[in-house]
């Protein structure tokens, strides 16, 4: 109940389509949806969150997707450049009960061929 | 505000030796949680602690790894009598009170 699934493994996108990655969940205690971004060798870093209450949030060229009712969420990027190339997690946390820490997806390696 | 510290950054120990990993959170927060990834997968949760209390520790193996974050000084994780399947890269993140964690770069063991 605490996993979180992940799409696609990989993906590789041309220079300025749109990279789109998928989660999926089963709890429904998690109420917070960050993605991380993490370069080979590098600790992950937040990119963007979102909370169940909000369909949808922006920032810059990247857009985070919340549909509540099908435990979806997906990360959008807009207008892609080779330098977003990375490995995505999305990953979900539960309201504090004490439990606080993350659980990740698998990972997405995006590839943005020039 | 130097972000989360880690370190060593690389560790190689033989199977049977003692692994300690260091982690200095941000400045300011009591949040500790430490991460292992394995390779071409995520991350797994493996404890959650305050200074100087184990909030959650769900994720830990039951045998050879223990940690600890005393009231002074870095959070360490600690593995004893390390096996091969120990090699990974460990992540320490922090966070202050209910806002996001921030992640370090990593202590990458390998086991030979």
């Amino acid at each position: 109940q605490q996993q979180v699934k992940q799409s696609p493994q990989s993906l590789i996108v041309q220079k300025g389509g749109i990279s789109i990655i998928n989660c999926a969940y089963e709890n429904t205690a998690f109420d917070y949806f960050p993605w991380y971004q993490q370069f080979p060798g590098k600790g992950p870093a937040l990119l963007i969150a979102i909370r169940p209450d909000v369909s949808e949030k922006k920032e810059g060229r990247f857009t985070i997707s919340f549909n509540k009712s099908a435990k979806q969420f997906s990360l959008h990027i807009m207008d892609s450049q080779p330098g977003d190339s990375a490995t995505y997690f999305c990953a979900a946390t539960p309201r504090d009960t004490g439990r606080r820490a993350l659980t990740f997806g698998s990972g997405t390696r995006l590839q943005v061929q020039p | 505000n130097a972000g989360v510290m880690q370190n060593p950054r690389h560790l190689v120990r033989r199977r049977g030796q003692e692994a300690r990993l260091r982690c200095s959170p941000m400045k300011g927060h009591s949040h500790v949680y430490w991460y292992r990834q394995l390779p071409e997968e995520g991350l797994k949760f493996m404890v959650y602690l305050q200074k100087e209390n184990i909030i959650d520790e769900s994720g830990m193996p039951k045998e050879r790894f223990s940690a600890e974050f005393p009231k002074e000084g870095p959070s360490i994780l600690r593995i004893q009598q390390v096996v091969r399947g120990d090699s990974a890269a460990y992540f320490c993140a922090s966070s202050l009170d209910r806002s996001e964690a921030f992640f370090g770069q990593g202590t990458r063991l390998t086991v030979v």
